[in-house]
């Protein structure tokens, strides 16, 4: 897997863009970026992903360099309830072994009355 | 759907004693995984199964740990017998087969602590 480096701690003024940048300069061609995040004490909660362009849902925007080797998930207005530790990830999405994901240390987003 | 059901929501037990975690996956999803979390180690990949099948369990600590899908609907991580170092919380999560793939669902997973 592509290693992923992300910074240890951010913080956040609600209702403003958390953007939670993400690098994988040795991402490979078929690899996704995938976001989870997790809220203390809960499981770990898929956020999105994606392959090379930029993805948005209700949850997220995920942006996407050019040369994938860095990528940036923005949460347009975060709000208390976004406080939690971010996990980018990079993987196959398919064919052998592609299930098994990493998680690595994250960030810590601390959203900020 | 009541998404992935994980029981006990907490267990504290003594040291040797057998524990047995449970958990439903979404009906649908073929695939099932147990991870593990502690301070030092993370969220650490224990086994994941597919179809009902252990497909890689490599992540399972030792021969005291052992996981079971008997059906479609259930599965269960057991630690016979336990140590203290086994206290973590243990999370279940299950996904459908492609298009699916690496979008996993969660439980709420099971507090451990031995003592």
């Amino acid at each position: 897997d592509a290693k992923t480096t992300q910074p240890t701690s951010m913080d956040c003024a609600e209702g403003r863009a958390a953007n939670l940048p993400c690098n994988h300069s040795t991402i490979s061609g078929n690899e996704y970026v995938y976001w989870y995040r997790q809220i203390h004490s809960q499981g770990p909660q898929y956020i999105i992903h994606g392959l090379k362009n930029n993805e948005t849902n209700e949850m997220a925007s995920l942006i996407i360099t050019e040369d994938r080797k860095s990528s940036t998930l923005i949460l347009p207005h975060a709000t208390l309830r976004d406080t939690a530790v971010y996990y980018c990830i990079v993987r196959v999405a398919h064919g052998a072994g592609s299930y098994q994901l990493t998680f690595g240390k994250g960030t810590k987003l601390s959203v900020i009355p | 759907d009541a998404g992935v059901i994980q029981s006990p929501r907490h267990e504290v037990t003594e040291m040797g004693q057998e524990v047995t975690l449970r958990c439903k996956p979404i009906s649908g999803h073929d695939y099932l995984f147990w991870y593990r979390q502690t301070m030092m180690r993370g969220l650490e990949l224990l086994i994941y199964f597919n179809n009902n099948v252990p497909i890689d369990d490599s992540g399972m600590p030792e021969d005291r740990f052992s996981a079971k899908m008997p059906n479609a609907s259930f599965s269960t991580l057991k630690i016979q017998p336990s140590e203290p170092r086994d206290s973590a919380v243990y999370f279940c999560a299950s996904t459908p087969s492609p298009p699916g793939a690496n979008v996993l669902t969660f439980g709420a997973g099971s507090r451990l602590t031995v003592l």
